[in-house]
């Protein structure tokens, strides 16, 4: 079994300030991870994802995420928040066989970005 | 040239009526899925679809039913609608492992 937990369902930032949505995940086989974010109204957009190599990834719109296998976390930071961020963020995680396969998603974090 | 593509966008319904919703990808994957999203924005996984295998949450009533005519395509069968459906309806695809799903934009069905 898999599973997924966003600390925080909602966090607020000020414009220019540090982002940072946190994702721990359990998985009994090695773990596909990924971040989507979801704006009003609209649908899934992937961010970013971590399949295998760098534990460092890089996504779209300024995000990056950490892969830290000893914590079991995929953080999401942004170095600096813009108006535009303000969505609904899901970490999801995804493992590589049998039902595992589905990609199972946390509880979601509401980011507020404050002028 | 939308990937995901889900029909209708809105869906208003009585309740006891049967209702289906089409799903169509033309990104070449092999597994489609659809997921239910409720009211606090929580997404729960419904049912995947794989080369005719079919994995289905065990708590996904049987009213539900998904169908899929071809590889491409994975429509969403409600019997005996309730008032306890009303939410947004995905439906995603993706290959089998490893790489991300990408979402349709969704159903919003509503149940009066």
């Amino acid at each position: 079994a898999q599973s997924v937990t966003q600390l925080g369902s909602h966090v607020s930032v000020s414009e220019g300030a540090l982002v940072l949505l946190r994702c721990n995940y359990s998985s009994s086989v090695p773990p596909y991870l990924f971040w989507y974010v979801q704006y009003p109204n609209q649908g899934l957009q992937l961010l970013l994802k971590y399949t295998t190599g760098a534990t460092l990834v890089k996504g779209i719109n300024g995000f990056e995420a950490e892969f830290k296998k000893s914590e079991t976390s995929f953080h999401l930071t942004k170095p600096s928040a813009h108006m535009s961020d303000a969505a609904e963020y899901f970490c999801a995680v995804k493992g590589s066989s049998g039902s595992a396969r589905q990609l199972t998603f946390g509880s979601g974090t509401q980011l507020t970005v404050l002028p | 040239d939308t990937a995901v593509s889900q029909t209708p966008k809105y869906l208003v319904t009585q309740m006891g009526n049967d209702k289906s919703i089409k799903c169509e990808q033309n990104l070449g994957h092999d597994t489609m899925y659809w997921y239910k999203q409720d009211s606090k924005k929580f997404l729960k996984i419904m049912f995947s679809y794989n080369n005719k295998e079919l994995i289905i949450n065990e708590t996904v009533p049987n009213r539900f039913s998904p169908k899929s005519p071809d590889k491409a395509h994975l429509n969403l069968h409600i019997n005996s609608l309730e008032l306890g459906d009303s939410a947004v309806y995905f439906c995603a695809s993706s290959q089998p492992t490893g790489e991300a799903a990408f979402f349709g934009q969704g159903t919003r069905l509503t149940v009066v």
